[in-house]
């Protein structure tokens, strides 16, 4: 069973305020995505990486794939109220046609 | 816009009883998905279908069921609702195929009370 371990489970920080969230797993994944969720909705993609050591950047956000494709980073610049919500992680078994998510990452930005 | 809809966003009924969730979406996709949310527990894998009429059991299929009878619609039926399966529930859907990235794309949920 592949599993990924995201970290911090939670975080609490003031606006304008710099963060990271990591995602990390033993196994390889073909691809990996983010999603952003908000309280009573279902997750929202943000972001899809493939490629071992790639980056995206989305506005303040940056994502990173590890060169071996085990492990990503969302850094946040600047965080705003509107970027609060359940950050969650997932790792792509292309093969399997199914993906391991992580437990997510509660943000809350003070204003 | 991939559009993922469910029958319902809050749902209650009585320990016991029969409850079918559905989920249609509006892509043609290959797969669909069903997830519980709990906290603390994170996204748990129910069951998921690639393709019309198959379906494979994920992580917790007990007490559970599936039907995906037509591509755009999954199903996802608790033959009798226990107290435990008060949760979210979550549908999603991805294109599918084994060239993809696996991205998916969910409904709004569906709160599910058992009393």
């Amino acid at each position: 069973t592949q599993l990924l371990e995201q970290s911090p489970q939670f975080l609490s920080i003031q606006e304008g305020e710099n963060l990271t969230v990591y995602c990390n797993s033993s196994s390889v994944f073909s691809s990996l995505q983010w999603y952003r969720q908000e309280p009573g909705e279902g997750p929202v993609l943000l972001v899809t990486v493939v490629t071992g050591g790639e980056v995206k950047k989305l506005k303040r956000l940056t994502f990173q794939f590890g060169d071996a494709r085990k492990d990503s980073s969302l850094h946040i610049t600047a965080a705003q109220p509107g970027d609060t919500g359940l950050y969650l992680c997932a790792g792509a078994d292309t093969n399997a046609g199914k993906s391991t998510f992580g437990d997510g990452t509660t943000l809350t930005v003070k204003p | 816009d991939v559009k993922v809809t469910q029958s319902s966003r809050y749902l209650v009924k009585r320990t016991g009883e029969k409850v079918f969730l559905e989920c249609v979406q509006d892509m043609d996709h290959e797969n669909m998905f069903w997830y519980r949310q709990d906290p603390g527990l994170g996204l748990r894998l129910i069951y998921f279908s690639y393709d019309v009429k198959m379906k494979e059991k994920g992580d917790i299929p007990e007490g559970y069921s599936v039907s995906r009878e037509k591509k755009e619609r999954f199903s996802l039926i608790l033959e009798s609702a226990s107290t435990n399966q008060t949760s979210m529930y979550l549908c999603a859907s991805s294109l599918g195929g084994t060239s993809g990235t696996n991205e998916q794309f969910f409904g709004p949920g569906t709160r599910l009370t058992v009393l």
